[in-house]
């Protein structure tokens, strides 16, 4: 049972590119959702979804894009790379009875 | 806008001493209150959790108290341990809607020798 799976685990992009982030869990959950962890600020909610074909912002949604056209799979898109998305990106995904299991991260460096 | 918010932001105890960590919210909607571990390196792993019809739940050395009215909930660990330092996060949600959990800034606990 692999859970949540992200990758890649690191990467370093130039401002300007465009990347995604991906995300796949084997649990069948309904719900998916990406957080970006900042130092001193916890896990900041980015976008999340309720089901296939179903996403909405979170607290920290400008810069990024999402789409859910499986229930497995939940990729993060940056549109245009800027050094304030330095971050460590956290995809999570819970079944509604309480719970998320986290995927293990990706480290971002935007230069 | 914080919604729930962590104390102390780090915390230092000796082995066998018995850290506390807490965390206090604004939304009374909120109804599921869990606390995450996270090692270096990895992702948030649930560690206890607990709903507002008890004020009390332990698991192994970790026990949640929950106040109601206070809007107040913390985490003890009983007999700390070396591998017990980790970063603990709070967090809230209110489940009857869109799955959406909110997270305290985090506590980096240091248990030493």
């Amino acid at each position: 049972n692999a859970g949540v799976t992200q990758t890649p685990k690191f990467q370093v992009l130039k401002t300007g590119q465009s990347m995604t982030l991906q995300c796949a869990q084997d649990m069948n959950h309904e719900y998916m959702s990406w957080y970006r962890q900042d130092p001193g600020m916890g896990l900041r909610l980015i976008h999340y979804s309720v089901g296939a074909g179903i996403t909405d912002q979170g607290e920290v949604p400008n810069g990024y894009n999402v789409s859910r056209s499986t229930t497995e799979d939940f990729p993060l898109r940056l549109l245009s790379a800027a050094p304030s998305q330095t971050s460590v990106y956290f995809c999570a995904s819970t079944g509604g009875l309480g719970g998320y299991t986290f995927g293990s991260g990706t480290r971002l460096t935007v230069v | 806008q914080q919604q729930v918010k962590q104390s102390p932001q780090s915390l230092i105890v000796q082995k066998g001493g018995i850290p506390i960590i807490n965390c206090a919210y604004e939304n009374t909607a909120f109804d599921y209150f869990p606390w995450y571990q996270q090692f270096p390196g990895k992702g948030p792993a649930l560690l206890i959790a607990i709903r507002p019809d008890v004020s009390e739940k332990k698991e192994g050395r970790f026990t949640i108290s929950f106040n109601k009215s206070a809007k107040q909930f913390s985490l003890h660990i009983m007999d700390s341990q070396p591998g017990d330092s980790a970063t603990y996060f709070c967090a809230a949600e209110d489940t009857g809607t869109a799955s959406k959990l909110t997270f305290g800034t985090g506590t980096r606990l240091q248990v030493t020798l």
